[in-house]
């Protein structure tokens, strides 16, 4: 079982804001990172450390962290958004690292 | 640009060894960072095997440590995983990939950010 806890499933209409959520004790003491993999791919990052996009990630791209919980906000969905999303970070011990389960995207 | 390239046998039988290796280009191994072996069955989410660096320090996930050995050959710029008594619960996608570090105000994360494209290994007879 995965320390970090996500959602299965969210839908988000094209062009709308969506926000996935991952909870887990070990987000209060280190930062999440965020991966987008489509079906046959390797996943890619979106989203590392407090709120940082890495060079090519569209700005709809955001990160953001309260207590527990890691989010990582899509501002105007677009139908290449579609996919599943993982966060990542280490546990509570600090000596591993987890991911959630993931949650699959699906745009309208 | 770094780029990571598994390679090893598409398929084991059970209670085989699995052995895998990455090839680092465009980057050496010895720098400042750590490298991890994450994996995929079919269907299902990320799962991350274990790290090492290239002093040859591992950390490794407590589920499958009993059964995970991970590598490293700075000659050939690479790092390599066994893991042993495979079973079919061990078929999956296996990702090589390279770890960063963020370090904020008071509070640091560890992220990926390259990648290899993935490795199909089936435990079957």
């Amino acid at each position: 079982s995965s320390e970090l806890t996500q959602d299965p499933a969210v839908s988000v209409a094209l062009g709308q804001t969506v926000r996935i959520t991952c909870q887990g004790d070990s987000l209060r003491s280190y930062y999440a990172s965020w991966y987008q993999q489509k079906p046959g791919q390797a996943p890619v990052l979106v989203i590392y450390g407090k709120n940082n996009r890495p060079s090519g990630i569209p700005d709809r791209f955001s990160g953001s962290s309260s207590g527990n919980t890691a989010s990582l906000t899509i501002t105007g969905a677009q139908a290449e958004d579609e996919a599943d999303y993982y966060c990542n970070s280490r546990d509570s011990s600090g000596k591993h690292v987890v991911f959630g389960g993931g949650t699959k995207l699906t745009v309208l | 640009q770094v780029q990571l390239q598994e390679s090893g046998p598409g398929l084991v039988k059970p209670s085989g060894t699995l052995s895998l290796t990455c090839a680092v280009s465009g980057g050496s191994i010895s720098s400042s960072n750590w490298w991890s072996w994450v994996r995929q069955p079919p269907g299902k989410g990320l799962e991350w095997i274990g790290e090492i660096y290239h002093s040859g320090s591992t950390n490794y996930n407590p589920s499958l440590k009993s059964r995970v050995t991970i590598s490293v050959d700075k000659s050939k710029n690479q790092f390599s995983l066994k893991l042993s008594s495979v079973t079919a619960a061990d078929t999956a996608v296996y990702y090589c990939a390279r770890d960063q570090y963020y370090y904020g105000s008071g509070s640091y994360g560890i992220y990926f950010d390259y990648w290899g494209q993935g490795t199909l290994v089936t435990v079957s007879s």
